[in-house]
């Protein structure tokens, strides 16, 4: 079975600072990963995601997350963060395109002025 | 082109009443999943549905059950309702047999007294 464990449930950060979100999984077969956002009070936005090539995703809004197979992680990054990118945070892996999502338990990111 | 939809946005029920809660996909989207998530929680993954037939379960209780329609619309029922079934309960679509992401709607949250 998979799981997925988010290391830090809050992060606090001040504006334009860098932040870092880790994630660990566990699985016994080859994954897909995503980072997904949650605004309060909304549904879940995919942020990236990892299928296939290269080890490094980007999003259009600044963020990249780097797959470490040896690790089994998917660390997600920002290098400078606003206001607005506070939100919750979640890792999710699944074992084949279309297969169901596991998700780890979220991490709180509070930006600071 | 609308996202994901989902309706009621809100919804307050008593132990061992019954809840249907209502999803239509993404534009061209075929698949249907749906989630529940837990105040402070992750998402857990409760079923899938494709070409009208429940493709994956989750482990949860028969108490919940699904059903899609031929517009790819979806419903899931929740019978007995327990105070522990409280929850925002999340609709993600997604296209074709083996698709690579899901799109998820706002949710319904649902507060069983």
């Amino acid at each position: 079975a998979q799981s997925v464990t988010q290391l830090d449930s809050q992060v606090p950060v001040f504006e334009e600072a860098p932040v870092e979100l880790r994630c660990n999984y566990s699985s016994s077969v080859s994954v897909y990963l995503f980072w997904y956002v949650q605004y309060p009070n909304q549904g879940l936005q995919l942020l990236l995601k990892y299928l296939s090539g290269s080890t490094l995703v980007e999003s259009i809004n600044g963020f990249e997350a780097e797959f470490n197979k040896s690790q089994t992680s998917f660390h997600l990054r920002k290098p400078s963060v606003h206001i607005s990118d506070t939100a919750e945070y979640f890792c999710a892996v699944s074992e084949a395109a279309g297969n169901k999502l596991t998700f780890g338990g979220g991490t709180r990111v509070l930006v600071k002025p | 082109d609308a996202g994901v939809t989902q309706s009621p946005t809100h919804l307050i029920k008593t132990r061992g009443q019954q809840v249907t809660l209502r999803c239509s996909p993404k534009s061209g989207h075929d698949t249907v999943s749906w989630y529940q998530q837990a105040l402070g929680q992750g998402p857990q993954f409760i079923f899938q549905y494709y070409e009208e037939e429940e493709r994956q379960r989750g482990n949860f209780p028969d108490r919940f059950s699904g059903h899609q329609f031929p517009n790819y619309s979806s419903e899931l029922n929740v019978n007995a309702l327990l105070l522990g079934d409280s929850a925002l309960y999340l609709c993600a679509s997604s296209l074709g047999r083996t698709p690579e992401t899901q799109y998820f709607g706002p949710g319904t949250r649902l507060l069983v007294l």
